[in-house]
């Protein structure tokens, strides 16, 4: 059975600094994406990556993935408000775009 | 712009109800899906489908049955609600092509009672 794990499972972070949100799943995937919620709203796509090495940036977010270590992050540079919301990763295991979701990563950017 | 509608955004019913929840997508796309949304727990895939009339139960299909009669209506049926039942819902839809992304709706959110 396939396992996706994120951590943290919630971060606060100040306006301007750096951090990075983990996904670390349990099998073979070469398919792997990101996915945005704000509160009380459905989810948004933000990133597909689908090789090994992948990294796509939107902004001030960058994404990447490493199939070897069955590990994506989600690295976010000098944090603005805007962007508190709850992060989704979600891995394809290869059975007809059927995804296994993370438990998400709810992160706070406080002034 | 790819549109996912749900047909109600909060429901309430009663223990023992039969639920409809309705999905539609205005994209052509092949692949359906409904999943449930809890806190702490993620998203769960309920079930899916590949196409008109196909069907393939997800990770947590009990208590729960789906119809697609059309390719862009895919409908969520609660037989007999039960309280451990309420839970946001949502539906989401994508290409064929197995590296798409999915896109979702707004969800549904149910308050059986």
């Amino acid at each position: 059975e396939l396992k996706v794990e994120q951590n943290p499972l919630f971060l606060s972070m100040q306006e301007g600094k750096n951090y990075t949100i983990y996904c670390n799943y349990s099998t073979t995937s070469d398919r792997l994406y990101w996915y945005r919620q704000d509160p009380g709203k459905s989810l948004e796509s933000l990133f597909v990556l689908l090789s090994n090495g992948a990294v796509k940036q939107e902004g001030r977010l960058m994404a990447s993935l490493d199939t070897k270590a069955r590990l994506s992050t989600l690295h976010i540079t000098a944090a603005v408000h805007d962007l508190s919301a709850t992060y989704f990763c979600a891995v394809d295991p290869g059975t007809a775009s059927k995804l296994t979701f993370g438990t998400g990563t709810r992160l706070q950017v406080t002034l | 712009d790819v549109k996912v509608t749900q047909s109600s955004r909060y429901l309430v019913k009663r223990t023992g109800e039969k639920v409809f929840l309705e999905c539609v997508q205005d994209m052509d796309h092949e692949n359906m899906f409904w999943y449930r949304q809890d806190p702490g727990l993620g998203l769960r895939l309920i079930y899916f489908s590949y196409d008109v009339k196909m069907k393939e139960k997800g990770d947590i299909p009990e208590g729960y049955s789906v119809s697609r009669e059309k390719k862009e209506r895919f409908s969520l049926i609660l037989e007999s609600a039960s309280t451990n039942q309420t839970s946001m819902y949502l539906c989401a839809s994508s290409y064929g092509n197995e590296a798409d992304t999915q896109y979702f709706g707004p969800g549904t959110r149910l308050t059986v009672l």
